[in-house]
């Protein structure tokens, strides 16, 4: 039972675009959501994150958005550059002070120069 | 640097054989937790330590694996009786218990393969 999914194995954008990573879950009890980069031989990169009480949080180039109704969320990534290039996840967890995440498939981004 | 570290970053074994895994965590973070990543998924709980306590263990964790924290510092994973299955990367994670919502670090991870 995948309770968060990324339906989008890979995606490619042009340096200087936006970059539009998405993310569904099925547990309505999850209150607390991440974003973590990955790049090769390396472990998970922490983002941004975003807690249920908000819709919209914001970190420089990075925009987190949440639908609670639709149980998506999404990345924003403008403009995007070549270092953006690596594996996004995903995460969910449920619960304040819950202690594990629930994490996506990944979504393989390449950014073309 | 004050990062998660792992110990070793690889490691190969024949199937029957016992490995054993360190995480070091940032050292003022007071949960630990570790995960494991298999080709094409995200990474999956496995167990976490709030100190030195064991507080979950998840049903992928089968009686062949056991983790410690003494001290509530340094944990180690160990895996006995190796199988093939068991090959998949091995993250570490920590957080600092504050507040409501916190985020967890991890480590490089240790690849490991089970020929």
């Amino acid at each position: 039972d995948q309770q968060v999914k990324q339906n989008s194995p890979s995606l490619s954008v042009q340096e200087g675009r936006i970059s539009i990573l998405n993310c569904d879950y099925t547990n309505s009890m999850f209150d607390y959501f991440l974003w973590y980069k990955k790049y090769p031989a390396e472990g998970p990169t922490f983002l941004i994150s975003i807690s249920s009480i908000k819709d919209k949080n914001e970190d420089g180039r990075f925009t987190v958005f949440l639908n609670k109704s639709a149980k998506h969320l999404s990345l924003h990534i403008v403009p995007s550059q070549p270092g953006d290039s690596a594996v996004y996840f995903c995460a969910a967890s449920g619960g304040s002070g819950t202690y594990k995440y629930i994490f996506g498939t990944g979504t393989r981004l390449k950014v073309l120069a | 640097d004050t990062g998660v570290s792992q110990d070793p970053r690889h490691k190969i074994t024949k199937r029957g054989q016992n490995v054993t895994f360190r995480c070091d965590p940032i050292s003022e973070h007071n949960r630990l937790y570790w995960y494991r990543q298999t080709l094409g998924q995200g990474p999956e709980f496995l167990t976490y330590f709030q100190n030195e306590a064991q507080l979950e263990k998840s049903r992928l964790l089968s009686d062949r694996f056991s983790a410690e924290r003494p001290k509530g510092s340094f944990s180690t994973l160990e895996i006995q009786r190796t199988e093939q299955g068991d090959s998949a990367m091995y993250l570490c994670a920590s957080s600092l218990i504050q507040g409501s919502y916190n985020e967890q670090f991890f480590g490089p991870g240790t690849r490991l393969t089970v020929l």
